[in-house]
């Protein structure tokens, strides 16, 4: 089975805080995801991974940065914490390239951020 | 631009009933279409795909879907719903030539015994 870590459940940061969210997945996944989630919103892209040290900006990457320095691993950063932060996070990967099976995404069980 | 409605925010159906939640897309070419599952306090769960071939897909959990590409629709359906299937619905639209899925707002789900 696939399995996607996030490295906290619950999250309470304060504004002008460096967050960091990680990500860890042990399938040897070529690509990883960021989204956020918020009531009434859905699931909104913030980056997304296709290699180690690449990345895509998604949907929504104002506010945010991501490293990817290694291929299981891929952080989500908030530079300078905002109470429009405040969100679930969560972290998804898939196979790649390598066919249409690859693009089924798996998901972690998410980190739920609170900005005071 | 591609986009994924999910027409119902909510809804409320008696265990034992049969379900259907609504999902329409808006993609060019050829989909790749996705149902997920969130418990509460949970991640995202797979529950069908579609690719190509049989338009009437199986998943886990008894779901079923149906693609249906004069409609722009994947309607997902159950016959029977269980307390435990009480929850967050996703539908998706994955991009044939790269990574990127767009998401539905979402469908909550209410068992009322």
């Amino acid at each position: 089975d696939v399995k996607v870590t996030q490295s906290s459940r619950y999250l309470v940061k304060r504004t002008g805080e460096k967050v960091f969210l990680e990500c860890v997945q042990d399938m040897d996944h070529e690509n990883m995801f960021w989204y956020r989630q918020d009531p009434g919103l859905g699931l909104r892209l913030i980056y997304f991974s296709y290699d180690v040290k690449m990345k895509e900006k998604g949907d929504i990457p104002e506010g945010y940065s991501v490293s990817r320095e290694k291929k299981e691993r891929f952080s989500l950063i908030l530079e300078s914490a905002s109470t429009n932060q405040t969100s679930m996070y969560l972290c998804a990967s898939s196979l790649g390239l390598a066919g249409v099976g690859s693009y089924e995404q798996y998901f972690g069980p998410g980190t739920r951020l609170t900005v005071t | 631009a591609q986009s994924v409605t999910q027409p119902d925010i909510h809804i409320t159906v008696s265990e034992g009933a049969s379900l259907e939640l609504r999902c329409n897309y808006s993609y060019g070419a050829t989909p790749y279409l996705f149902w997920y599952v969130q418990s509460p306090g949970q991640g995202l769960q797979l529950l069908l795909k579609y690719f190509s071939g049989d338009t009437l897909v199986q998943g886990i959990k008894g779901f079923e879907a149906e693609f249906k590409r004069s409609q722009s629709s994947f309607n997902l359906r159950k016959p029977s719903v269980h307390w435990s299937d009480a929850a967050e619905y996703f539908c998706a639209v994955g991009e044939n030539t790269g990574n990127q899925f767009y998401f539905g707002t979402g469908t909550s789900l209410t068992v009322i015994p």
